[in-house]
């Protein structure tokens, strides 16, 4: 099992230009996550999708931010422009989810993406 | 709303000393509880889980009871390794529900 994909692992950038993330879940995962994690902030969930659906983008911080998920396999994180202050670690998870079952499911972290916005 | 408080680090042990971390919760009924751990440049992964009061969850040696009296969920383990150096993250998701929500995380160096 390849576990959560990320693509790229390391990203740098100036400021002003568009960023794209990529994750690939766990085949068969049907709910996936997108966090960030700053020394000041520490973990942030950002927008959450079950079944390619965009449940919770209450963590999504302005508009230059923005996800999408197209199908089960595949999502992106964008960041349009690109400022430094978004220079973090971007995670990616997935998990299954089934509704009205306990919230036991485990969520699968990606070896993140480490952006750097100059 | 949900939230999850433990104890700041950093935490310094030495090999083989005993190690506590604090966790405590608020949220309404019965919430799923975790431990994730972080070690350097990875992402997250699931150490242990509890999903009812009075369950244990125990892994690779660490333990944690989820205590609903004193809404509590603190990670212990006996004798810690050099390679037990990381970030740990106590986490809750809600009934019915699966949203993460992290508490701020706590490092920890075990020097030999």
């Amino acid at each position: 099992d390849a576990g959560v994909i990320q693509s790229p692992r390391h990203e740098v950038t100036e400021m002003g230009q568009e960023v794209t993330l990529r994750c690939k879940p766990i085949s068969g995962h049907n709910s996936l996550f997108w966090y960030r994690q700053t020394m000041m902030r520490g973990l942030e969930l950002l927008i959450y999708f079950n079944n390619n659906v965009p449940i919770d983008d209450s963590g999504m911080p302005e508009d230059r931010f923005s996800a999408k998920m197209p199908n089960a396999s595949f999502s992106t994180l964008k960041i349009q422009p690109s400022e430094p202050r978004d220079s973090a670690v971007y995670f990616c998870a997935s998990s299954g989810f089934r509704r009205g079952l306990a919230s036991n499911l485990e969520q699968f972290f990606g070896p993140g993406t480490r952006l750097t916005v100059l | 709303g949900n939230s999850v408080t433990q104890m700041e680090g950093p935490v310094t042990l030495s090999e083989e000393a005993f190690l506590t971390i604090n966790c405590t919760y608020t949220a309404t009924g019965y919430p799923s509880l975790f431990w994730y751990v972080q070690y350097p440049g990875e992402g997250l992964q699931l150490l242990l889980k509890a999903t009812k009061a009075d369950d244990k969850g125990s892994n690779k040696g660490f333990e944690a009871t989820y205590r609903k009296e004193t809404t509590s969920f603190h990670l212990e383990k006996g004798s810690v390794q050099v390679s037990d150096s990381a970030v740990y993250f106590c986490a809750l998701t809600p009934p019915a529900g699966n949203k993460l929500t992290f508490g701020g995380g706590t490092r920890v160096l075990v020097k030999p």
